[in-house]
């Protein structure tokens, strides 16, 4: 199994400003993930964080607003920019082994409460 | 991407054995079947997962029908623990291993 946290672990932004998510794991790790929950809503993904290479973002999600940064093995970042209240979510990451991915659990952070006044 | 069917919610007593169904009716071959479920406030936790045949660890077993169109998460002795939203999530095997979840089936484990 990994252990994942993330930091901040909540957060109250003005709107227009950004935010910089960070998840750690405690191991190598070949595939992370950020996902958004939206209140009383289930997880939506918001891309793939590939190291070394730009994310693989889904529809409805740009780099524009959410850029990724994932330098290593062990580490991503989230921004979330020019923040308005419908940003208000829990932002959760989560990583999983290969090689073939589909056959492996994935592990989830502990997820960051962003609102957004 | 094939989609899944779960009930909304569903209630249990503590100690009972409890049976959550999802169906898939579009499964292709290569989806494996994941069951994850999240705990209020907290991230999403893996149960358990499976292709073909029926599996079994230490928080659960996983039932897949024989056509593999539907599936049954079985908790064998609920406890107040286990009260959380199960999500029933199929896996496409040639992904890069994303999850996409839907709804869900909040379970209830009244004492």
């Amino acid at each position: 199994s990994a252990v994942i946290s993330q930091k901040p672990s909540r957060d109250i932004c003005q709107r227009g400003t950004s935010l910089t998510i960070q998840c750690q794991v405690d191991s190598q790790v070949t595939m992370m993930f950020w996902y958004r929950q939206q209140p009383g809503q289930s997880l939506t993904l918001i891309a793939t964080a590939n190291q070394g290479s730009e994310a693989t973002y889904e529809s409805g999600f740009v780099i524009d607003k959410f850029p990724i940064s994932r330098p290593n093995l062990t580490f991503s970042t989230l921004t979330v920019s020019n923040m308005s209240p419908e940003d208000s979510s829990i932002y959760l990451c989560s990583v999983a082994q290969g090689p073939h991915y589909a056959s492996y659990e994935q592990y989830f952070g502990p997820g960051t409460r962003l609102t957004v006044t | 991407d094939a989609k899944t069917t779960q009930p909304n919610s569903m209630e249990s007593n503590e100690e009972e054995p409890v049976h959550l169904p999802c169906n898939h009716s579009t499964i292709s071959g290569t989806d494996y079947i994941h069951w994850y479920r999240q705990l209020p406030s907290q991230g999403p936790e893996y149960v358990i997962h499976g292709l073909t045949s029926n599996v079994n660890n230490r928080m659960a077993s996983l039932a897949i029908a024989e056509d593999r169109k539907s599936s049954t998460l079985i908790l064998h002795r609920a406890t107040l623990r286990d009260a959380a939203v199960y999500y029933c999530i199929l896996n496409y095997g040639g992904s890069q291993g994303n999850l996409i979840f839907g709804k869900g089936t909040k379970l209830s484990v009244k004492p």
